[in-house]
């Protein structure tokens, strides 16, 4: 079965510095998203992004934060200035259409920042 | 925005007992309601999911009901088993952005 994967698993990083978070979503879906947790939380929805335009974006979602899809198969979270408070487990998802259709979840990366 | 109240936050029930878990929703335009399921460090899984226009729907030991004029809905789980114990969340979906609720983490003891 087909599945959404991340890489990397777990990413440490000092404050202020950059980070890359990449996914490679399932090959026939259309629709793609970054959600965070941050430990012992709930699930947030960051963004959602079709036809390489950025759909829906959340509150949290603000200039720091940005998506790519640089080629035919990764889709990229970049944070542009890392805060300690950005320390959460960072999924993706991708899905066939949009909203009433099933969502698939890759593992998550683990991002530290100290 | 929509916001999604889950309830209870923790829930425990013996081996072959019910459990129902609760959301509210605030946005009467959300049209899709996931339930995902999530065990310690691992990705939420989908185990259920209804649509606005169907009031209830049943998969095995799971149910979920949507009540859209009371803008709540319920996840069932039957005759519960020790790998039912996880965190359950749900969602509701407005479109393409998705809000979850605070989860409920589920401890079925044998």
């Amino acid at each position: 079965e087909p599945e959404v994967t991340q890489t990397p698993s777990h990413q440490v990083t000092q404050m202020g510095q950059e980070v890359i978070l990449r996914c490679v979503p399932i090959s026939n879906h259309l629709y793609f998203y970054w959600y965070r947790q941050i430990l012992g939380q709930k699930v947030e929805f960051l963004v959602s992004f079709y036809n390489n335009e950025i759909s829906e974006k959340s509150e949290i979602f603000d200039d720091q934060f940005s998506v790519e899809r640089p080629d035919g198969s990764n889709f990229t979270l970049k944070i542009r200035s890392t805060k300690l408070e950005d320390s959460a487990m960072y999924f993706c998802a991708s899905s066939e259409g949009v909203g009433v259709y099933e969502q698939y979840f890759g593992p998550g990366t683990r991002l530290t920042v100290t | 925005g929509e916001n999604v109240e889950q309830h209870p936050s923790t829930l425990s029930v013996q081996e072959g007992d019910s459990a129902v878990i609760k959301c509210t929703y605030s946005d009467s335009a959300s049209n899709y309601f996931p339930w995902y399921k999530q065990e310690l460090g691992k990705r939420p899984q989908l185990i259920i999911d209804i649509r606005s226009n169907v009031g209830e729907k049943k998969d095995q030991r799971i149910a979920v009901t949507l009540n859209k004029t009371a803008k709540h809905f319920s996840l069932h789980i039957t005759e519960t088993q020790p790998e039912d114990s996880a965190v359950y969340f749900c969602a509701a979906s407005t479109f393409n952005k998705f809000y979850f609720g605070s989860g409920t983490k589920l401890n079925v003891k044998p």
